[in-house]
């Protein structure tokens, strides 16, 4: 158990419809990452949360967003969903303190199914 | 810009042979290096990284890994495959900057025959 927690586990959700992803960091992790994994593209980070700001953007698509709370938990909101969204969505957090470089730690991970 | 080329999609090898899986990196600073594995349904877990100092890492499970900077290789190995080894196995590339985000390679799937 990594200590990282994701809900839900699973989604099942339609076309043109709009989700939430939610992730917990382990305690005392102020970053919090967003992966996607998917057949076609693989393993692609999205975007990086630091203490409830936006630090780096990846391939992260424009109906897409996210936001880190004061409690330094994580939402990743999908709207106009379409058939190729459908993959495994993961959060990772990391303590980014001073000096070292701090590994990430994953969550169990959101599988989005959109028929 | 930084990338990873994970060379077999699938590897088999057979219980109490030797492990290896290969990766390539490309970085344009000093790279921080990671394997993960995935089991089935699972999210990843970090089997040994690299980030300075010793070249050979060793990691949980009986894996290690060895980063050569004149190769560009940081290529994963275990000296006696089990069977509960049988998994995914990612390598990824970091660098030392603000954007600490995890390039992936595209995975290798390991199988291990009795």
């Amino acid at each position: 158990d990594s200590g990282v927690t994701q809900t839900p586990k699973h989604l099942i959700t339609a076309t043109g419809q709009r989700v939430t992803l939610r992730c917990s960091p382990r305690s005392g992790d102020l970053s919090v990452y967003w992966y996607q994994q998917s057949l076609d593209q693989g393993l692609q980070f999205l975007i990086h949360y630091y203490n409830g700001e936006e630090r780096a953007k990846g391939n992260i698509l424009e109906r897409f967003s996210a936001q880190q709370f004061p409690d330094l938990h994580s939402e990743l909101n999908l709207s106009s969903l379409e058939l190729g969204d459908s993959a495994l969505y993961f959060c990772a957090s990391s303590e980014r303190g001073a000096g070292s470089y701090n590994e990430q730690f994953f969550g169990p991970g959101t599988r989005l199914t959109v028929l | 810009a930084q990338s990873v080329t994970q060379l077999g999609s699938h590897v088999s090898v057979s219980e109490g042979a030797l492990v290896l899986l290969r990766c390539n990196y490309s970085s344009s600073v000093p790279p921080y290096l990671f394997w993960y594995v995935q089991y089935p349904n699972q999210g990843l877990q970090l089997l040994l990284k690299y980030t300075t100092g010793a070249t050979l890492v060793k990691g949980i499970n009986g894996f290690e890994a060895e980063f050569k900077k004149s190769e560009t290789s940081f290529h994963l190995t275990k000296p006696s495959a089990h069977m509960s080894d049988a998994a995914e196995y990612f390598c990824a590339v970091s660098e030392d900057t603000g954007r600490r985000a995890l390039t992936f390679g595209s995975g290798t799937r390991l199988q291990v025959q009795p």
